[in-house]
Formats: structure tokens, sequence, C-alpha cells
């Protein structure tokens, strides 16, 4: 089974900095999505970025970015610039893409980011 | 975008009584829908996935009896929480997927307090 784990369970950043949170996962199968969604205090879940494994080239939307490294089973998320309405909880999600292969979403913990102005 | 709506976004009730909660994809047919269950603090735990037209696949640990998922329509799907208890109170919620595009689309949650 599929496991994803956040380390940092709280991150806080000065406004107009970047900031890094951190996900690692386990898989067996080479094929997959990756995610970062954002909650904010609205609770409503919010699609950040999506990475699809096979390519190489790490996704960026604006200010954020991630750092694939698809063998060490790592996958960060950089905000850059950060601004008062990133502050939110963060959750890394795998996904499988294999045929066949169940649609569900496998959450980590996520990180709770707090961003000081 | 795709949006998916839940209703109610609260209610209160009694221990002992059951609630059903809606999800609905607004602007797009669903063909798989998603039903979480999230606690203070902590992530979101998938409880079942429902596909149109058949029955749902519940995850380990899940009490198919007392979470009952009807997924109707390629554009609802409900959730009954039967015979509630204080301990069922939580945040519900649910996302869709087309299977078009490679994104679940998750509806705003629900509050459910069980007194």
């Amino acid at each position: 089974a599929q496991t994803v784990t956040q380390s940092q369970p709280e991150m806080s950043v000065q406004e107009a900095e970047t900031v890094t949170l951190s996900c690692t996962y386990d898989t067996s199968e080479s094929d997959y999505y990756l995610f970062w969604y954002k909650q904010p205090p609205s609770r409503q879940m919010i699609l950040v970025i999506r990475q699809e494994a096979y390519k190489q080239q790490n996704a960026t939307e604006n200010r954020f970015s991630v750092n694939f490294q698809k063998a060490a089973k790592s996958f960060s998320l950089k905000i850059s610039d950060s601004q008062l309405g990133d502050a939110a909880m963060y959750f890394c999600a795998y996904r499988s893409r294999n045929l066949g292969g169940s649609e569900k979403l496998v959450f980590g913990k996520g990180t709770k980011l707090t961003v000081n102005p | 975008g795709a949006v998916v709506s839940q209703h109610p976004s609260w209610v209160i009730c009694k221990s002992g009584t059951s609630v059903k909660i809606e999800c609905r994809s607004l602007d797009f047919q669903a063909t798989t829908m998603f039903w979480y269950r999230q606690f203070p603090k902590q992530s979101l735990m998938l409880m079942a996935t429902s596909n149109e037209g058949s029955k749902a696949t519940y995850e380990q640990g899940v009490e198919k009896d007392k979470f009952l998922i009807n997924h109707a329509s390629l554009t609802l799907s409900t959730l009954t929480v039967t015979s509630a208890h204080p301990e069922d109170s939580s945040f519900y919620i649910c996302s869709a997927s087309s299977g078009l595009v490679n994104e679940q689309f998750f509806g705003p949650g629900t509050r459910l307090t069980v007194l």
C-alpha cells in the first residue's frame, strides 16, 4: 500500500519570503500522480499543483513549484513571495495512474503553514 | 472550473437519528465520488468510493451499515449516517471525478454535530 509522509506538522514564513514544505512517499508503482492541496480555514480543499510521475520536469504554477525527485520518492512544495492568503493546511497526496488502479487519493497528515506579516 | 456542492453545510442532530448529506457535481458528470471524514487538525480519511449505479466500496474499518452511500445518478451521491452517535460528529467532505481529467473536485464539506 502507498503511504505519504509529511514530516513538518507546522511551518512558518515571513511575508514575501520563500518556504519549502516536505513530502515523501512510498510506492512500488512506476506511474502515478502527486498533488499538493491547500485547505484554508474555510476547509475547502483547493488543488495547488499536480505532477505526473512520468514527467521529469518539475511542475510550476505561478508562485508555487515542486521539486520532484522520483528516485528519492520526494515531492516538496516551494512557495515563493509568500502572501498572507497562503496561510493554510497543506496536504501532499498520491494517486495511482496504472490501468485498473484506484483513483483514490492517499493523503499525508498535513503541514500547517503560518505566514507572518 | 468544476464545481461540487454539499448540502447541508452544517447539521446538528440528536443521538439515534439519521442524517443525510448530499454531494452534487454541478457542471460535470461524476462517474466516481469519494467520501472523506476529517477530524479537527487531522488529515482526510477516505471512507468509501462510489461509482454511479453500483455499490460503494468501503475502506477497511468503515461500517457500511452505518454509513450508507448511494450514487444513483451521475451528479448526485448521498451519505446517510444512520443511528448517529456523538462519536460520529466530524467534518465530512465529498469529492467527485469525471474520469476525463486526472483531478478530484472537492465539495465544501459538511460539519455534523451529534448531541
